[in-house]
This record gives structure tokens, C-alpha cells and sequence, in this order.
């Protein structure tokens, strides 16, 4: 059974202090795995896919890498607006559902 | 391009009612996955639906059902509700099928009592 876990399960950062989330998956093939962010009460906002291991993606302040065993998403310099839930999920391959870590809590303080 | 959109926002019914809730896709896409996210959880798979036809069930009870619409929008219906039923349920939508990633809407969240 495809599984994700996630830790830290809560983070809290100062503002400019970098650090890295942890996603631990096991799968039947990967086809790909995703990170998103979500703000409370609301809907998942799409950051990135990886497909393979040893990929790298970078979107402003956030860099997601890829190995066979674990994905991290590193954060650099954190602003109070990085303030979330980020969740991990993965997709098998040929297979069509997302399954989800159950996420980690970050808060960054000024 | 207009993204995804859910209603009703928020929605309070009793244990045993029906609810029905509606998701609208993102433009373009033909796709729709719903999900099932309690509180503090990431979400769970429900079902996923492309070009009106069901495409993948999670492990959900069958008072769980859904439908799409020629214009690929489409409803989660839950019968029966009961308490357990309280969650935020999200519609994601994406092109062709299983090999695209899905943009979730903002969810609408559902209270039983």
C-alpha cells in the first residue's frame, strides 16, 4: 500500500532562518510526487511535481528535491507569509489518486 | 482562466440527511478527483471522474457516489450522513485523465450533527 509521511509534524521558524521538511514515501512505481501548500480552510495550492530521483525544482523561497526513499522542501530565509501547511503526496504509476502525508505546520515569527 | 470553484462554501446537516455538493473544473480540463480531509489530516482519495465516467474509487462506502457533467463540472453526493461525515471535502480538477496535476478548489466544508 502507497504510504507518505511527513515530519516534522509542526515547525516554528524565526523569520530568515532556513530549514527543511521532511517527506518519507513507499510506493508501487512512482509516477510522481507533489508538493502543495494550504492555508487554513482553504483548498491545496500546487507548488511542484518531481518525477525522478535526483530532481530538483526552486520557486522563490522554496526548493523541493527528490530521492527513491524521500523528498525534502527546503526553505530559505522564510517570511511570516511562508506561514502554512505543506503537504506531500504521491501518484503510482498508471494509477490516478493522490495520496497525501498528513502535512507539516510551519509558523514563522518576526 | 478561472480555477476551481466549490459550493456551498459551508453546510450544517443532521445525521441521516443527504447532501449534495458541487465542484466546477478549472477551464480546459476533464477531470475531477474528490477528496475527503478531516481535521489536522492530509486529504483522503474518494473517487476521480473523466469524461463522465468513474475512474478510480478510494476506500469509501457506496453512499458515497458522484456524477460529471458533459461540461465536465460535477456533484459528490453522501447519503446517510453521519458524524464521522464531518470533514472538508475538496474537488480537484486536471487534463487528461491520471497524468496531470490536479488544482484543488477552496473546499467546501461540511458539519453533521
Amino acid at each position: 500500500e502507497d504510504q507518505v509521511t511527513q515530519s516534522p509534524e509542526a515547525l516554528r521558524l524565526q523569520e530568515g532562518e532556513s530549514s527543511s521538511l521532511n517527506c518519507s514515501y513507499t510506493v508501487s512505481g512512482l509516477r510522481g510526487l507533489f508538493w502543495y501548500r494550504q492555508d487554513p480552510g482553504k483548498g491545496p495550492e500546487f507548488l511542484f511535481t518531481l518525477y525522478s530521483a535526483g530532481e530538483e525544482k526552486e520557486k522563490e523561497r522554496l526548493k523541493a528535491t527528490l530521492t527513491k526513499k524521500e523528498s525534502f522542501l527546503h526553505i530559505t530565509a522564510p517570511k511570516p507569509e511562508d506561514s502554512a501547511t505543506y503537504l506531500c503526496a504521491v501518484q503510482a504509476a498508471g494509477g490516478n489518486k493522490l495520496v497525501f502525508g498528513a502535512g507539516t505546520i510551519l509558523r514563522v515569527k518576526s | 482562466e478561472t480555477g476551481v470553484t466549490q459550493s456551498p462554501t459551508h453546510l450544517i446537516k443532521t445525521r441521516g440527511q443527504q447532501v449534495t455538493l458541487r465542484c466546477s473544473s478549472q477551464s480546459g480540463h476533464n477531470t475531477v478527483s474528490w477528496y475527503q480531509q478531516a481535521l489536522g489530516q492530509g486529504p483522503q482519495f474518494i473517487f476521480q471522474y473523466y469524461r463522465e465516467e468513474e475512474n478510480g474509487r478510494g476506500n469509501f462506502p457506496p453512499r458515497f457516489s458522484g456524477l460529471q457533467f458533459p461540461n465536465y463540472s460535477s456533484e459528490l453526493n453522501v447519503n446517510a450522513l453521519e458524524l464521522d461525515d464531518s470533514a472538508l471535502y475538496l474537488c480537484a480538477s486536471s487534463l487528461g485523465g491520471s497524468d496531470h496535476e490536479q488544482y484543488f478548489g477552496p473546499g467546501t466544508r461540511l458539519t453533521v450533527t
